[in-house]
């Protein structure tokens, strides 16, 4: 079974650029979540998604970062204009529904994100 | 304001050794507990899943227990390996859906 895929695996961009993430969570499930780790600080929750709808996007930082999940499948997380305190590691993860015996968090890799 | 510590942040033991990394929460009200390894450049492998009403759970040579009321977790790895070399982190979901993590204790076994 394929796990959760991230890409790119890296990104250094400019301060002023645009730059979209992209996640594959695995199939089947309906949550997917984007997390971030900025240097130096803990993880931290961005949004949520439970299938094509924002469940909880309380984390996000700003207007500068939108994200996207059509059609309940993979999710975009675009950031335009980027700053250089977006730079960190970003990690997408899914699970299954709730209310199932089976809530593991599966990660991706994440993405290095380097704004300079 | 929800959140969670880890102590140590490092810890470096020989081979074979039993140890215990430590997490505590701020927020008794939790809906699951789990704890992750993660491997430089790599992603967040999920360890251990403890349900609210659990005390605790457990993986070959890992025990992660759970109490509630105190706000306490902790992970046990007994005969430590060099191949268990990583960060652990420990993470709290409450009823939001969303995981509240820790810092992380980056631990090294020496051969």
């Amino acid at each position: 079974e394929a796990g959760v895929t991230q890409f790119p695996s890296h990104s250094v961009i400019e301060k002023g650029q645009t730059v979209t993430l992209r996640c594959d969570p695995i199939s089947g499930h309906d949550n997917l979540y984007w997390y971030r780790r900025v240097m130096g600080k803990e993880i931290k929750f961005l949004l949520h998604f439970v299938k094509e709808s924002k469940q909880d996007e309380s984390g996000m930082p700003n207007n500068r970062f939108l994200a996207e999940r059509t059609g309940g499948t993979y999710s975009t997380l675009k950031v335009q204009p980027a700053e250089l305190e977006d730079s960190g590691v970003y990690f997408c993860a899914s699970s299954q529904a709730r209310g199932t015996t089976n809530e593991k968090l599966f990660f991706g890799s994440g993405t290095q994100l380097s704004v300079l | 304001k929800q959140e969670v510590t880890q102590i140590p942040a490092a810890l470096s033991v020989p081979e074979g050794e039993n140890l215990v990394l430590n997490c505590s929460f701020t927020d008794s009200a939790i809906y699951n507990l789990q704890w992750f390894r993660q491997d430089p450049g790599k992603g967040l492998t999920s360890l251990l899943l403890i349900q609210s009403s659990q005390r605790e759970q457990t993986s070959g040579r890992l025990n992660a227990s759970l109490d509630k009321s105190s706000g306490r977790s902790t992970l046990y790895i007994a005969a430590s390996q060099p191949g268990d070399s990583a960060t652990y982190l420990c993470a709290v979901c409450y009823n939001t859906g969303k995981l509240i993590f820790g810092q992380g204790t980056t631990l090294q076994v020496k051969p």
